[in-house]
């Protein structure tokens, strides 16, 4: 069975700085995909970003990107020029077994981003 | 504007009942599930269904049951065999391909009276 790790329960930073959110993950797939969702005190998952396992190339949304390193088994999350709106939960999530979509999340981390 | 419904909000159940949770999308999608969220932990998946009149169970699955009669409505009972059902419970859907994001509803926080 796949299991996604995120190793800091909480987090916080000042205003308009870059933060990195770590995620590891395991599975005996060679092709998955991976997501970062956000989980704002609304409660509403939100995704942030998506990555295919198959594609080398980080992908990238405004100020979100992932650092992926396929090897590793690592999948990070960065946040660039952080904004109060980004307080949240965010969840590192993975799915592997192509027809089921059944998607593995990881403990979630709080980051709180101060003014 | 296309979205996943979820009600009610908040729901209270008394000891040995069963309650419903309901959850509607008008995206057009074919696959639904449900997910337990509890605090510290991530979402485990309670049941999901990929095409009309079948579903099947996820990681924790006993004390729950669904149908799936249409593509539009995916209802989740909690049984009274759940022992400890106080949880917050969301539902998602997706077009049903690996690589397609599950988008979510608002959920239900559950708990008991």
């Amino acid at each position: 069975a796949q299991t996604v790790t995120q190793s800091q329960p909480e987090m916080s930073v000042q205003e308009a700085e870059t933060v990195t959110l770590s995620c590891t993950y395991d599975t005996s797939e060679n092709n998955y995909y991976l997501f970062w969702y956000k989980q704002p005190p609304s409660r509403q998952m939100i995704l942030v970003i998506r990555q295919e396992a198959y594609k080398q190339q980080n992908a990238t949304e405004n100020r979100f990107s992932v650092n992926f390193q396929k090897a590793a088994k690592s999948f990070s999350l960065k946040i660039s020029d952080s904004q109060l709106g980004d307080t949240a939960m965010y969840f590192c999530a993975s799915v592997e077994n192509f027809g089921n979509e059944k998607l593995t999340f990881g403990t979630g981390t709080r980051l709180t981003i101060i003014p | 504007d296309g979205g996943i419904t979820q009600s009610p909000k908040y729901l209270f159940r008394k000891e040995g009942q069963n309650v419903t949770l309901s959850c509607e999308q008008n995206l057009n999608h074919d696959a639904m599930y449900w997910y337990r969220q509890d605090p510290g932990q991530g979402l485990r998946l309670i049941y999901y269904s990929q095409i009309v009149n079948d579903f099947q169970k996820g990681d924790i699955a006993e004390g729950y049951s669904v149908s799936r009669e249409k593509k539009e409505s995916f209802p989740l009972t909690v049984t009274s065999a759940q022992k400890n059902p106080t949880a917050f419970y969301l539902c998602a859907s997706s077009y049903g391909q690996s690589f397609q994001p599950q988008h979510f509803g608002d959920g239900t926080r559950l708990s008991i009276l």
